[in-house]
């Protein structure tokens, strides 16, 4: 059971160039995110889906965009990397709503680093 | 919005003693609260959650934590510290389809 994966783990940047931080899932979960995590501020919600086709801007959206065409798969785009993209990410899924208490499964995370 | 407030970046104890870590909690509904544990390079697991059912919350690997309302707070323990303890702890708190993290408590434990 693979659970969710990220690739890749380690990415270097140039200051406007452009990637895809792939996320998969094979828990048929209906809702997937991404967060960024920086020193002293925990985890930030960058964008979420609840479902196929369905996605919406969580607190810190600017210079990220996503998509939900499959259940299983969630890309996160960088369209112009900033040095303030710099962080951590990690990619996370459950199987409903948070208002039910379900519990988060997270990736192993991609560390990027922009020049 | 619902938020976190974790008291405390950094709290170390020696091996064998208490671990408590604090959280404060602002939420206008009754909440879905949660401890993630991350270790060192990997991703967060969850420790424990309260969904009301209950006030003290048994984890895995020894913690607890114990939701008190007056004091909007939802502090997470373990009697006795282990060397594999030492770990980002992290606090968060449902906001519909969103959870939202506090910044962190480091744990270190000395021998």
């Amino acid at each position: 059971n693979a659970g969710v994966t990220q690739t890749p783990k380690f990415q270097v940047l140039k200051t406007g160039q452009s990637m895809t931080l792939q996320c998969a899932q094979d828990m048929n979960h209906e809702y997937m995110s991404w967060y960024r995590q920086d020193p002293g501020m925990g985890l930030r919600l960058i964008h979420y889906s609840v479902g196929a086709g369905i996605t919406d801007q969580g607190e810190v959206p600017n210079g990220y965009n996503v998509s939900r065409s499959t259940t299983e798969d969630f890309p996160l785009r960088l369209l112009s990397a900033a040095p303030s993209q710099t962080s951590v990410y990690f990619c996370a899924s459950r199987k409903g709503s948070d208002r039910e208490g379900e519990k988060l499964f997270f990736g192993s995370g991609t560390q990027l680093s922009v020049l | 919005a619902q938020s976190v407030t974790q008291l405390g970046s950094h709290v170390s104890v020696s091996e064998g003693a208490l671990v408590l870590l604090r959280c404060n909690y602002s939420s206008s509904v009754p909440p879905y609260l949660f401890w993630y544990v991350q270790y060192p390079n990997q991703g967060l697991q969850l420790l424990l959650k309260y969904t009301s059912a209950a006030t003290l919350v048994k984890g895995i690997n020894g913690f607890e934590a114990e939701f008190k309302k007056s004091e909007t707070s939802f502090h997470l323990t373990k009697p006795s510290a282990h060397m594999s303890d030492a770990a980002e702890y992290f606090c968060a708190v449902s906001n519909d389809y969103k959870l939202s993290f506090g910044a962190g408590t480091t744990v270190t434990v000395r021998a």
